[in-house]
């Protein structure tokens, strides 16, 4: 157990329709990583936040945003689905900062099917 | 920028055999550099790490030694078990960096 909680772990959907991933980190860990994992394009890194702000932006669409709250719980918001949308959603968290350790503790991932 | 190259998949090994899983990386200065596992049905978890030339990472039978001469990290096993089928992923931190740099992953399937 990593100690980081994704919720749902499961979700179907329509085309064009909008879903919320909900993320709770590592207790005491102020970084938050979101990351998409499809079968032809690996593990793509979408955002990173730290203690409720913005530090990093990777290959997230426009379509896609997130969120860190002050008890440190993430959401990742995906909206006018497409089912190439359909993949893996991890969320990990780390100390901060990570070169001192390196180490993301990653959940279990949200699988995400849009039809 | 950074970059992580690995060898693709799948590698089918039989139990016991010897493994290698290559893994080369582009970086300025000096990476620190990790192995991460993923089991089926699981997230990723950190395996090994060497955060300067020539640290031999190991963990679980497995080792990796920085090289940076040949830029690379390649991950060992001298004897798999089915229990090591899983999927396998190199990754970096650049120098002074905060962000973790993956390859895209090597699927490993261990057979009886």
């Amino acid at each position: 157990d990593s100690g980081v909680t994704q919720t749902p772990k499961h979700l179907i959907t329509a085309t064009g329709q909008r879903v919320t991933l909900r993320c709770s980190p590592r207790s005491g860990d102020l970084s938050v990583y979101w990351y998409q994992q499809s079968l032809d394009q690996g593990l793509q890194f979408l955002i990173q936040y730290y203690n409720g702000e913005e530090r990093a932006k990777g290959n997230i669409l426009e379509r896609f945003s997130a969120q860190q709250f002050p008890d440190l719980h993430s959401e990742l918001n995906l909206s006018s689905l497409e089912l190439g949308d359909s993949a893996l959603y991890f969320c990990a968290s780390s100390v901060d900062p990570l070169q001192d350790t390196g180490e993301l503790f990653f959940g279990e991932g949200s699988r995400l099917t849009v039809l | 920028g950074n970059s992580v190259t690995q060898m693709e998949g799948p590698v089918t090994l039989s139990e016991e055999a010897f493994l290698t899983i290559n893994c080369t990386y582009t970086a300025t200065g000096y990476p620190s550099l990790f192995w991460y596992v993923q089991y089926p049905g699981e997230g990723l978890q950190l395996l090994l790490k060497a955060t300067k030339a020539d640290d031999k990472g190991s963990n679980k039978g497995f080792e990796a030694t920085y090289r940076k001469e040949t830029t690379s990290f390649h991950l060992e096993k001298g004897s798999v078990q089915v229990s090591d089928s899983a999927v396998y992923f190199c990754a970096l931190i650049g120098y002074a960096g905060n962000m973790l740099t993956f390859g895209g992953g090597t699927r490993l399937m261990v057979k009886p």
